[in-house]
């Protein structure tokens, strides 16, 4: 069956650092991967979706790479705020409708 | 700029009782999604919606009954609560299928609690 794991450890930095977040799938490949933020208590909001035949998207502070060959996605965080601090969750779609997400990573960044 | 909707925001239940979540999108997306999300699990698919009328079950359908009677509104049932189903529920919803690339936009949760 798919599978998507994230990086299982909450990440903390310091402010100004580059967060890098990991996304892992097995058994799939997707014709596209998004990426979505969730603060406590909120539903998640999307952030960025990237393409297979897309290597790297950025949007503002925000950098994603695909690397189908690998079967990864990295999320990059650059010069970090702690308003960055919050869930980051990957998503796949593995079929028409159904849009599967990993358990999320989470940023702490420290002041 | 409301969005998706999502009613109540909390509750607790005894095991046995049962209740129903709402669900309301202004944004007239044809396609809408029951979500749960407990610890280290992520978000799992419960059921889902592709327009007014239609329903389909999804990664983790038992236990639950929904409906799509409008467009705007999806209903999220549970006829006998159980300890297991104590999770927070999302409702979401999309313009069309995910498969063309579509985002999700979500409502804000449901914290449900069954005792």
């Amino acid at each position: 069956s798919q599978k998507i794991e994230q990086n299982s450890e909450a990440l903390n930095i310091q402010e100004g650092k580059t967060a890098t977040l990991t996304c892992n799938y097995t058994n799939y490949s997707p014709a596209y991967l998004q990426w979505y933020r969730q603060d406590p208590g909120r539903g998640p909001v999307f952030l960025l979706l990237i393409r297979e035949n897309e290597k790297e998207k950025r949007k503002e502070r925000l950098k994603v790479t695909f690397d189908t060959t690998l079967k990864q996605s990295l999320f990059h965080i650059t010069a970090s705020q702690p308003a960055d601090s919050a869930t980051y969750l990957c998503a796949l779609s593995f079929n028409d409708y159904k849009l599967s997400f990993g358990a999320g990573t989470t940023v702490t960044v420290r002041a | 700029n409301a969005g998706v909707t999502q009613t109540p925001k909390f509750r607790v239940l005894k095991t046995g009782q049962s209740m129903t979540l709402l669900c309301a999108q202004d944004m007239n997306h044809e396609y809408m999604y029951w979500y749960r999300q407990d610890p280290g699990m992520g978000l799992r698919l419960i059921h889902y919606s592709v327009g007014e009328g239609t329903t389909a079950k999804g990664e983790v359908p038992d236990g639950y009954n929904v409906s799509r009677l409008k467009k705007q509104n999806f209903l999220l049932g549970l006829e006998s609560a159980a300890p297991s189903q104590t999770s927070v529920y999302f409702c979401a919803s999309s313009s069309t299928a995910v498969a063309t690339n579509e985002k999700l936009f979500f409502g804000s949760g449901t914290q449900l609690s069954v005792l």
